[in-house]
């Protein structure tokens, strides 16, 4: 089945310790995003690219960048992980303009 | 900027219930309006999508409306289920973005 699919499910990392966090997808879709979404809040876009033209939310910290190295993968790595960016963090895709997202299973990071 | 808001945050209602989730938007310009279902700990599972152009969209027990002028869009759930207990998001979409709610959180009591 075509899906989006997110790795690991959860990932525990050391405060101040680089983390990367995966994401692929077999649609062929044009657009990956990447969603923050913190305990009974909505997921809040962080960033997305379209082709490779990557682009990032005003108020997105620095802290996280992200990588698009093909059609097929996306990366989020978050520089200087801190306690407040203990969240689940959402990949989607999408075909484009107004069409539906897909959304991945989710990677849960938590800071320690 | 696109504000979405959902009323109510939490809902109790006892199984077989038909009840009405409220999704509302402060940017009538969208291109389409998608509900989604979230499980504790888990990703988002898309439930209906209704274009710009359309005014509802069916899928088994769950019936989604758009009135785009007014922004709002309502998500019907009839002869609801245990099963259905999660909370629902709606999410709208401009340009290459997509905006989500706060959603709300069902509980459907055996």
């Amino acid at each position: 089945d075509a899906m989006v699919i997110q790795n690991p499910r959860y990932q525990v990392t050391q405060f101040g310790k680089p983390v990367t966090l995966s994401c692929s997808q077999t649609l062929n879709h044009n657009v990956m995003y990447w969603y923050q979404q913190k305990s009974s809040q909505a997921p809040k876009l962080l960033f997305h690219y379209y082709d490779k033209d990557f682009n990032n939310e005003a108020d997105t910290p620095d802290n996280f960048q992200s990588r698009r190295p093909n059609t097929s993968f996306c990366f989020l790595d978050i520089r200087s992980p801190g306690l407040g960016d203990a969240a689940m963090y959402l990949c989607a895709t999408s075909r484009g303009q107004g069409l539906g997202y897909t959304f991945g299973s989710g990677t849960r990071l938590t800071v320690v | 900027k696109q504000e979405v808001t959902q009323i109510p945050a939490a809902l109790s209602v006892p199984e077989g219930e038909n009840l009405v989730l409220n999704c509302s938007f402060t940017d009538s310009a969208i291109y389409n309006l998608q509900w989604f279902r979230q499980d504790p700990g888990k990703g988002l599972t898309s439930l209906l999508l209704i274009q710009s152009s359309q005014r509802e969209q069916t899928s088994g027990r769950l019936n989604a409306s758009l009135d785009k002028s007014s922004g709002r869009s309502t998500l019907y759930i009839a002869a609801s289920q245990p099963g259905d207990s999660a909370t629902y998001l709606c999410a709208v979409s401009n340009n290459n973005d997509m905006r989500f709610g706060a959603g709300t959180r069902l509980t459907v009591k055996p």
